[in-house]
């Protein structure tokens, strides 16, 4: 089946500081991307959603300017937590889908804010 | 509004023991996808089905449209399958409805 990467599989910032988290589809061009956070043991929640060369929808309460979603080409999107707090630390994953067809999940990101 | 419910809620079984996770949801859905997510986090799409069934190994997914519902059955369980399993479903738009996620234990 497809390949979704994401990079780092984890990390650990300082509060106050950015990071970026990568998501590249990697055997086929994905025209939309799915950024979700996960908290522990509960669901999924979509943060946005993000077409190539465009700009990323954002769910409600979600703050724009804190997550940073650039779609800059077919197979990769990143998310950059910007200023990050310690209430950000969580479980970031992405998905990718080609057209309708369906989605495929990256690996995770786990994030800690210390 | 979009509901999706998954039942059990946590599932522990004996190895070899055959295994049904359903779900179960509110309106009409253009497709429903089967997820497994280990312990380390990653989430591995299992199935995305419409109508009718699909089957991958051991593991078999249904679903139902009349009665809105959709089965995840696992034959032969094994140990390593001790994960999460959630289900999604496409209320028609872009985003994917979760449902809270059925644990399942397998022990030796």
């Amino acid at each position: 089946g497809a390949v979704v990467s994401q990079h780092p599989s984890w990390v650990i910032c300082k509060s106050g500081t950015s990071v970026k988290i990568e998501c590249r589809s990697l055997d086929f061009q994905a025209t939309t991307m799915f950024w979700y956070r996960q908290f522990p043991k509960q669901s999924l929640m979509l943060m946005a959603t993000s077409n190539e060369g465009s700009k990323a929808t954002y769910e409600q309460g979600v703050e724009k300017d804190k997550f940073l979603i650039n779609h800059a080409s077919l197979t990769l999107s990143t998310l950059t937590v910007t200023s990050a707090h310690p209430e950000d630390s969580s479980f970031y994953i992405c998905s990718a889908r080609r057209g309708q067809g369906e989605q495929y999940f990256g690996p995770g990101t786990r994030l800690t804010v210390t | 509004k979009n509901e999706v419910e998954q039942s059990p809620q946590n599932l522990t079984a004996q190895e070899g023991e055959f295994i049904t996770i359903n779900c179960s949801y509110s309106v009409g859905i253009s497709a429903l996808h089967w997820l497994q997510q280990h312990p380390g986090g990653g989430i591995v799409s299992l199935f995305m089905l419409s109508s009718g069934k699909k089957k991958h190994g051991r593991l078999i997914a249904t679903i139902n449209i009349q009665e809105k519902h959709s089965s995840l059955h696992i034959t032969a369980s094994h140990p390593r399958d001790s994960a999460v399993y959630i289900c999604a479903a496409h209320f028609g738009n872009e985003k994917l409805t979760f449902g809270t996620g059925t644990r399942l234990t397998i022990i030796p």
